[in-house]
């Protein structure tokens, strides 16, 4: 069975651009997370899927960030305009059943922005 | 708020020695608690999970973890350190909506 991917692996632009990241969760999964870690920072919960439908994007730190899920399959984070800030590693998620439930990591990207 | 607090941001072991990773969380109803993993260069591994039931877990490269409710910790514990283990450990607490809630990270050295 193969794991949450994610892409690319990672991505480095200038501040004022526009960056998409990319995460294909384990097949089945209808949950579906995001996650960020800053530099020198505690993983941070971003947002939460469940199939195509948003159920908790507390996390989200401004509009600058939008979360889809299109046919709730996998899910991109678009980042627009990119700041300084937003650097750090970017992981997604997913787990099969309601809560509580393992969630399963992919390999994550690391975004530098510049 | 929920909360974990991973005292150790550094820990350094001979191999083969026995090792204790502390764990702290604040979360006002019955948590459900997680151990990760991280090695260089990848992503997230699951080591173990408590979810209910009984308190010592037993996971994965022969780590356990027991919860104590009175105590408000999960420390992971392993009896003898492989150089492979060097890595970054995260414990996490589940918390509403199945959301994670980290700990800042325990970075392990394993010396030879």
């Amino acid at each position: 069975e193969a794991g949450v991917t994610q892409f690319p692996s990672h991505s480095v632009i200038e501040k004022g651009q526009t960056v998409t990241l990319r995460c294909d969760p384990i097949s089945g999964h209808d949950n579906l997370y995001w996650y960020r870690r800053v530099m020198g920072k505690e993983i941070k919960f971003l947002l939460h899927f469940v199939k195509e439908s948003k159920q908790d994007e507390s996390g989200m730190p401004n509009n600058r960030f939008l979360a889809e899920r299109t046919g709730g399959t996998y899910s991109t984070l678009k980042v627009q305009p990119a700041e300084l800030e937003d650097s750090g590693v970017y992981f997604c998620a997913s787990s099969q059943r309601t809560p509580p439930d393992t969630q399963y990591f992919g390999p994550g990207t690391r975004l530098t922005v510049l | 708020a929920q909360s974990v607090t991973q005292p150790d941001i550094h820990i350094t072991v001979s191999e083969g020695a026995s090792l204790e990773l502390r764990c702290n969380y604040s979360y006002g109803a019955t948590p459900y608690l997680f151990w990760y993993v991280q090695s260089p260069g990848q992503g997230l591994q699951l080591l173990l999970k408590y979810f209910s039931g009984d308190t010592l877990v037993q996971g994965i490269k022969g780590f356990e973890a027991e919860f104590k409710r009175s105590q408000s910790s999960f420390n992971l514990r392993k009896p003898s350190v492989h150089w492979s283990d060097a890595a970054e450990y995260f414990c996490a607490v589940g918390a509403w909506g199945n959301k994670l809630v980290f700990g800042a990270g325990t970075i392990l050295r394993v010396k030879s």
